[in-house]
């Protein structure tokens, strides 16, 4: 079963916009964590957030943010003002608890490709 | 500072020949260690992990294999390589004693290519 789920597939935004990519995920546990990277034509992939489940506060980083609905199971990445070098594929993914995921993997969703325009 | 190493970095290879894609870190101690794949513009689909030496996880039924000689080298392998076995192998590591918010790091990937 898909248990993280970004159905944007491309997003376009203009430079020095905000833009918001969407990530949906599925599970029946309180303890999780969720994070988002990077991954520019280049191939890498680069961490950008993180967000635990118990965590209250969104999480910030730099033009980067969170936004995180638990009852939704929703956590977006907010990107503010857009900059040419953004465009690239982002991808969202889960870590279920340690408990019974030993080897600390991590699930990822399929990626939205953002294109900013100048 | 800690480190990740692959290679190659891209890699073209005939139907049924062997393949070694090889990753080491640098920096760390007994990290967990992963092997992921890629499809063309696609997600990340796990192959296997390890969190420790000589113990490998295999997440899907396949035609490669990984070891795990070194406590910092990983090797991803196959005996015979087949058309589907393409696309962009990525390996990544994390602290062995990191929590759920440890995140994962990425070396910059090999792109397969099987002719």
């Amino acid at each position: 079963a898909q248990k993280i789920t970004q159905t944007q597939p491309g997003m376009f935004v203009q430079e020095k916009e905000a833009v918001t990519l969407d990530c949906t995920y599925d599970t029946s546990d309180q303890s999780y964590g969720l994070f988002w990277y990077k991954q520019p034509s280049s191939g890498e992939m680069i961490f950008l957030i993180y967000q635990g489940s118990y965590d209250e506060q969104n999480a910030t980083e730099g033009r980067y943010s969170l936004n995180f609905q638990k009852a939704r199971k929703s956590a977006n990445l907010v990107i503010s003002a857009s900059q040419l070098g953004d465009s690239a594929m982002y991808f969202c993914a889960m870590r279920e608890p340690l408990i019974y995921n030993q080897g600390g993997k991590l699930i990822f969703g399929q990626g939205t490709e953002l294109s900013v325009k100048p | 500072s800690q480190t990740i190493h692959q290679w190659p970095a891209t890699l073209v290879q005939p139907v049924g020949s062997p393949l070694s894609l090889e990753c080491t870190v640098e920096g760390t101690s007994n990290p967990n260690l992963y092997w992921y794949r890629q499809a063309a513009g696609r997600g990340l689909q796990l192959l296997f992990y390890s969190v420790g030496i000589g113990q490998i996880s295999s997440e899907v039924p396949q035609n490669l294999s990984a070891s795990r000689p070194q406590d910092r080298q990983f090797i991803l392998s196959s005996k015979k390589l087949l058309l589907s076995d393409s696309g962009f192998y990525l390996c990544a590591w994390k602290l062995g004693t990191g929590g759920i918010n440890s995140p994962l790091h990425f070396g910059n990937g090999t792109r397969l290519t099987v002719t």
